[in-house]
């Protein structure tokens, strides 16, 4: 069965510090991973997405993610938080033609 | 990337009316889309997938004739809930696929419906 977990449906950071928003999976196939992000009353906007090859993929605004088969992982990170990066993130694994959502993590930046 | 409308971005209806949600892919000629439901702090879940010029192929138990979808255009899906119950009450996304790619999807803002 696929499925995608987000751990902590809110996290609150201070301006400037470590983002890290997790996301585990679980999939019958090699998987493809992706990081969404929603800003209010927007579209989800893609953010990173892992296929094959390098397991550490970096996307916009300074995010990224690492895959770890291991841990089913795609946990999301950024170095040092902005104020406009709060919004909802979203961890999806697609395949057999299908996207499989996570159920979303709210990240507030603390000024 | 694809720019994606929905309309209305609200609406509210009476229980046993039918309502109508417009999605629209406003620069890129959409031949495959996608409908998703989202519930509240629940994942987004793909009802059905919209094809041009034909049937759209519901996910197993999205009900047909209650969710109907019609695809009529390159640019133009609708969704349409009929004979509305509270339980309906959700939040329902439309993406299109870019490229070919069905991994490659661009959402748009979803549609917010309240049904009383």
């Amino acid at each position: 069965a696929q499925s995608v977990t987000q751990l902590g449906s809110h996290v609150s950071v201070s301006e400037g510090a470590l983002v890290l928003l997790r996301c585990n999976y679980s999939s019958s196939v090699p998987p493809y991973l992706f990081w969404y992000v929603q800003y209010p009353n927007q579209g989800l906007q893609l953010l990173l997405k892992y296929t094959t090859g390098a397991t550490l993929v970096k996307g916009i605004n300074g995010f990224e993610a690492e895959f770890k088969k291991s841990e089913t992982s795609f946990h999301l990170t950024k170095p040092s938080a902005h104020m406009s990066d709060a919004a909802e993130y979203f961890c999806a694994l697609y395949n057999f033609n299908k996207f499989y959502f996570g159920s979303g993590t709210k990240l507030n930046v603390k000024p | 990337g694809a720019v994606v409308s929905q309309h209305p971005s609200r609406v509210i209806c009476k229980s046993g009316t039918s309502v109508k949600i417009e999605c629209r892919s406003l620069d890129f000629q959409a031949t495959t889309m996608f409908w998703y439901r989202q519930f509240p702090k629940k994942s987004l879940m793909l009802m059905a997938t919209s094809n041009e010029g034909s049937k759209a192929t519901y996910e197993q138990g999205v009900e047909k004739d209650k969710f109907l979808i019609n695809h009529a255009s390159l640019t133009l899906s609708t969704l349409t809930v009929t004979s509305a119950h509270p339980e309906d009450s959700s939040f329902y996304i439309c993406s299109v696929q870019g490229g070919g790619r069905a991994d490659t999807q661009y959402f748009g803002p979803g549609t917010r419906l309240t049904v009383l």
